[in-house]
């Protein structure tokens, strides 16, 4: 079956630059959600998007940005990269939020590390 | 806002015995979603148990359980005849019912010794 996909798996980056994330939910999700976790933290939410709308919003900085295409994808652009930034970024899909199973199904992850 | 706490950072158990994880979480919903995720090393997280708030039978998937407690704010996990499979880190966490955002705990690491 067709899991969610994350691209780059593993990403360096030097401080100030720019990265971007990208996450492929599964068929037919609409709903698309980011976690950040630092090396052995629980996963921190981020923001969420429901049909292309940003739906919630957690402890995302301003430096941090993100959208949801008319795909479905989601990609997660942060820029101004500071050291604090290293760390894994998951991406989970889910049907219609939190109103079916709750479920979130996650991808492998994107490993940020910021030199 | 919502919270969940897991008081136990690491447990172990023998392999074939039965371990509980702990975990309590406070909301002033009353509809809402509680799970239990498993990470293993270097692998996604992925849906271990899951239960509905308005349902008062403890949700069991084969050799997992959880004890649900409501009124005390209470989730736990108990899994039975332990695999070395099943090392990994555990996370407990809630969602409300509609939403779009599960808080996570900080997660319990379980070894499963032979």
């Amino acid at each position: 079956a067709a899991g969610v996909i994350q691209s780059p798996r593993h990403l360096i980056k030097e401080k100030r630059e720019t990265a971007t994330l990208k996450c492929y939910p599964i068929p037919r999700h609409d709903t698309v959600y980011w976690y950040q976790q630092g090396p052995g933290q629980d996963p921190q939410f981020l923001i969420s998007f429901y049909e292309k709308m940003q739906s919630d919003k957690g402890s995302i900085p301003d430096r941090f940005s993100a959208q949801q295409f008319s795909d479905y994808h989601s990609e997660l652009n942060m820029s101004s990269l500071e050291l604090g930034d290293s760390a894994l970024y998951f991406c989970a899909s889910s049907s219609y939020g939190g109103a079916t199973t709750g479920e979130l199904f996650f991808g492998e992850g994107s490993r940020l590390t910021v030199l | 806002a919502q919270t969940v706490t897991q008081s136990q950072p690491e447990m172990s158990v023998q392999e074939a015995e039965t371990v509980t994880l702990s975990c309590t979480y406070d909301t002033s919903e009353s509809n809402y979603y509680l799970f239990w995720y498993k990470q293993p090393p270097s692998r996604q997280m992925i849906l271990v148990i899951r239960q509905e708030a308005y349902k008062q039978q403890n949700a069991t998937e084969n050799r997992f359980s959880v004890n649900f407690q409501k009124a005390a704010k209470s989730f736990s996990l108990k899994i039975s005849d332990s695999q070395l499979g099943d090392t990994a880190m555990y996370f407990c966490a809630f969602m409300n019912t509609g939403g779009f955002k599960t808080i996570f705990g900080a997660g319990t690491r379980l070894f499963v010794k032979a």
